[in-house]
């Protein structure tokens, strides 16, 4: 089945705890992307990657790192996660030049 | 920057049309989303308009753009129970990033 995996879907971390949220898809796409979805905001672009090795800053990309050593692994890395990181995160990829994006079923994260 | 403004809230009675509402900023758009949200899971595309036409109409759903205005709507026909969800607004222009906009709930009452 084409999907988008994200792991953990539910995380409660502490404050400063490094910790790195997976995210791989099957669908052999060239475009990645992290969004966090916050009440009141919708989503905000984090990071994004049009290919391999290659990955560019979104909207609000401050406290965050990822990676892009192969095609379908686009981990999201909070060095020192901090209480406003507390937030739904959703990973998506869609193929080059295509419009539609698929999207992750998300990760509740808590930063305690 | 780019900013995609709806309304937060459309409570509509099972049967009847709803009408959602967008506006965007960015003049260079080439594609319109529309994306379904429902409780626990990730974002799904509704539907998209390329930024040279009017309308364009699938099944129960109808988005009609006006460029010049820069407003985007849905209209989703015979609403159902199974369409309460949040529908969220995104353009891309030539960046290739999409921009959100915050989401609209759509509560549908018997």
């Amino acid at each position: 089945e084409a999907q988008v995996t994200q792991n953990p879907r539910y995380l409660i971390t502490v404050t400063g705890k490094k910790l790195t949220v997976t995210c791989s898809q099957n669908m052999n796409h060239e475009y990645m992307s992290w969004y966090r979805q916050d009440p009141g905001l919708g989503l905000r672009q984090i990071y994004y990657s049009m290919n391999v090795e290659v990955t560019d800053k979104g909207d609000v990309p401050e406290g965050y790192k990822v990676s892009r050593k192969e095609k379908r692994n686009f981990p999201l890395i909070l060095e020192s996660p901090s209480p406003n990181q507390t937030s739904l995160y959703f990973c998506a990829s869609r193929p080059d030049g295509a419009t539609e994006q698929y999207f992750g079923p998300g990760t509740r994260l808590t930063v305690t | 920057g780019e900013d995609v403004e709806q309304s937060l809230f459309l409570s509509v009675r099972e049967g009847d049309s709803s009408v959602i509402n967008c506006t965007y900023t960015d003049s260079s758009s080439t594609y319109l989303y529309w994306y379904k949200q429902e409780p626990g899971a990730g974002l799904q595309l509704l539907t998209y308009i390329f930024s040279n036409m009017d309308m364009k109409q699938d099944q129960r759903l109808t988005v009609l753009l006006n460029k010049k205005d820069k407003h985007l709507s849905l209209r989703i026909a015979d609403t159902q129970t199974g369409d309460s969800a949040i529908y969220f607004c995104a353009e891309e222009g030539r960046s290739y990033i999409p921009t959100f906009g915050r989401g609209t709930s759509l509560i549908v009452h018997p």
